[in-house]
């Protein structure tokens, strides 16, 4: 059982280059969540998607766009990465079911670096 | 919004001692989940205990356990008999009835042998 699949685990962009954060998960979860992590700052919602067809703005979205392509998966795009951008990645997701909320599964992260 | 305090950026311990890490919450809901998970140098995010805010007991997973003072709105995990394998990052994390989780700025625990 994989769990949550991030990829790539570590990427150096250029200032101005775009890419696409894959995340897939495996186990049926409706939801689906982006963070960046941030020395100091814990862990900051960027876009989540409580369900297939849905996407929502979290806490920091700007610059960022997101697709759920399916129920695995939801990918998170940087159209015209910046320095400021530099942060490590997490997707997560989890599950919401007869009123029960499961706790957050996390993807192994990706450290981007924007230079 | 819902907030998260950790106010202990970093913490340290003896092997084999007791250490308490502190977590307080804002929130009007009555209804809630609140989490702890360790972060190792690996950078993966592990589960290490939940707790659903309309149970009153408190929640224990081996060595860990948790203090939850719903009124004061303070979640607090202890552990007990440290070992080295437990320093890490530490987040505490609020999840309403709902689906957006809500995370701590952490606190760094170091285990002297």
């Amino acid at each position: 059982n994989a769990g949550v699949t991030q990829t790539p685990k570590f990427q150096v962009l250029k200032t101005g280059q775009s890419m696409t954060l894959q995340c897939a998960q495996d186990m049926n979860h409706n939801s689906m969540y982006w963070y960046r992590q941030d020395p100091g700052m814990g862990l900051r919602l960027i876009y989540y998607s409580a369900s297939e067809g849905t996407t929502d703005k979290g806490e920091v979205p700007n610059g960022y766009n997101v697709s759920r392509l399916n129920k695995r998966e939801f990918s998170l795009r940087l159209e015209s990465a910046a320095p400021s951008q530099t942060s490590v990645y997490f997707c997560a997701s989890s599950h919401f079911r007869d009123g029960k909320n499961t706790e957050a599964f996390f993807g192994q992260g990706t450290r981007l670096t924007v230079v | 919004a819902q907030t998260v305090t950790q106010s202990q950026p970093e913490m340290s311990v003896q092997e084999a001692e007791t250490v308490t890490l502190s977590c307080t919450y804002d929130t009007s809901e009555s209804d809630y989940y609140l989490f702890w998970y360790k972060q190792p140098p690996s950078r993966q995010m592990i589960l290490v205990i939940r707790q659903e805010a309309y149970k009153q007991q408190n929640a224990t997973e081996n060595r860990f356990s948790v203090n939850f003072q719903k009124a004061a709105k303070s979640f607090s995990l202890k552990i007990s008999d440290s070992q080295l394998g437990d320093a890490a990052m530490y987040f505490c994390a609020y999840r309403r009835t709902g689906n957006q989780f809500y995370f701590g700025t952490g606190t760094s625990l170091t285990v002297i042998p």
